[in-house]
């Protein structure tokens, strides 16, 4: 069975701070791990990582993957209020059919205190 | 980019009654869409996936005569929760991909479901 776990569940930090989510994942055929930002409705997409060792950017976020240690950090410089969200790590795996759907961690829920 | 329309976003019934839920791919075709389902202060859960033109698979511990999942065509897939009860209320989220987009997976806008 698929597995992704998050850490930490919860955070909280000062506007200004940096912080950095972790996600680790056993999954068999991996194809992708994605970040989303999930507010008060669907999730919104951040990062979609296939390669180990590519930063992929966005701002003040940035994400890497490594694929030896099955796992995958998403860091937020400069933090806003704006930025308080739950950040949803997932796993997509390939099936013989393609799309499989993903598998969720439970989430990181941070507050950005000003 | 892509986006997904979910319907209706919010919606209220009474046990024993069923709910449908539409899901539609605006402006690209999705072959195969997702739905998950979210429990207050936890994670996403994959509940099925809906193919078009055939049969959805349910993920392991899903009823499939209790949500049931037609897609109809490559724009449209429909969740019917049937006889609801309040077991069954959450909120439910539906997703598609576009291929060849490189980008994740596009999700709709979710449905709150209070069966009462």
């Amino acid at each position: 069975e698929d597995k992704v776990v998050q850490s930490p569940l919860s955070l909280v930090v000062h506007e200004g701070d940096t912080v950095t989510l972790n996600c680790s994942y056993e999954v068999t055929n991996f194809r992708s791990l994605l970040w989303y930002k999930q507010e008060k409705k669907a999730p919104t997409f951040l990062f979609m990582l296939t390669s180990s060792g590519i930063e992929k950017k966005s701002g003040r976020l940035s994400s890497i993957l490594d694929k030896k240690e099955l796992s995958s950090i998403l860091n937020i410089t400069a933090t806003q209020t704006g930025d308080s969200a739950i950040y949803l790590c997932a796993v997509e795996a390939y099936s013989g059919g393609g799309a499989d759907g993903l598998t969720f961690g439970k989430g990181t829920h941070l507050i950005i205190q000003p | 980019g892509a986006v997904v329309s979910q319907h209706p976003s919010r919606v209220i019934c009474k046990s024993g009654t069923s709910v449908k839920i539409e899901c539609r791919s605006l402006d690209f075709q999705a072959t195969t869409m997702f739905w998950y389902r979210q429990f207050p202060k936890q994670s996403l859960m994959l509940m099925a996936t809906s193919n078009e033109g055939s049969k959805a698979t349910y993920e392991q511990g899903v009823e499939k005569d209790k949500f049931l999942i037609n897609h109809a065509s490559l724009t449209l897939s429909t969740l019917t929760v049937t006889s609801a009860h309040p077991e069954d209320s959450s909120f439910y989220i539906c997703s598609a991909r576009e291929l060849g987009m490189g980008g994740g997976y596009t999700f709709g806008s979710g449905t709150r479901l209070t069966v009462v």
